[in-house]
């Protein structure tokens, strides 16, 4: 069974510049989660996915936004990104059930603001 | 919204001997609480997870205990390794997709 696969690995953009990062779930998955992981810093929740829709947000302002699409794949956007950006973007997928499942983390997008 | 703390945030013990990583939370709706094990450079890895009706759960050398009076949960980890070293974290959930995690506890096995 493949993993979370998520893309690309490293990114380096400027102050300002917009940025898409891109997930692919485990196959069966039709959630998908996305993680802030800044240095040294434990998980923030950013956004879930289901079935298409955005079923909940962290608190991170609008600028943070994505989508997912039929095949349950996900985008995250962050537009007008600023220095305290820079982190590990982590993707996850579940299945979605009635009660919690677990979450499948991929590799991550290490994002750079420079 | 519910609130995870964990402790302790560094954690060194000799190869051999036990470690106990400990979170508390603070929303009684929680009901789910996994555990990941993060190495330098990888991605978060699952190692358990247990639901509120159980109040123990173990996996050969990995246990989690649930208190939920007192909303605790802990990781032990016996019969230590080098392996084990990595950044364990902690989470609770409450309703379906909403996922809290701990600041993560840092753990060195001396060999």
């Amino acid at each position: 069974e493949a993993g979370v696969t998520q893309s690309p690995t490293h990114l380096i953009k400027t102050r300002g510049q917009q940025v898409t990062l891109r997930c692919s779930p485990i196959s069966g998955h039709t959630s998908v989660y996305w993680y802030q992981q800044a240095l040294g810093l434990g998980l923030q929740f950013l956004l879930w996915y289901d079935e298409g829709e955005e079923r909940n947000r962290g608190n991170f302002p609008p600028r943070f936004s994505g989508r997912q699409f039929p095949n349950y794949s996900s985008e995250l956007n962050v537009n007008a990104l600023e220095l305290e950006d820079s982190a590990l973007y982590l993707c996850a997928s579940s299945y979605r059930d009635r009660d919690n499942q677990p979450q499948h983390f991929g590799d991550g997008t290490r994002l750079s603001i420079l | 919204g519910e609130n995870v703390e964990q402790h302790p945030s560094t954690l060194s013990v000799q190869e051999g001997d036990s470690a106990v990583i400990k979170c508390t939370y603070s929303d009684s709706a929680s009901n789910y609480f996994p555990w990941y094990k993060q190495e330098l450079g990888k991605r978060p890895q699952l190692i358990i997870d247990i639901r509120s009706n159980v109040g123990e759960k173990k996996d050969q050398r990995i246990a989690v205990t649930l208190n939920k009076t007192a909303k605790h949960f802990s990781l032990h980890i016996t019969e230590t390794q080098p392996e084990d070293s990595a950044v364990y974290f902690c989470a609770a959930s409450g309703w379906v997709g909403q996922f809290y995690f701990g600041t993560g506890t840092s753990l060195t096995v001396i060999p």
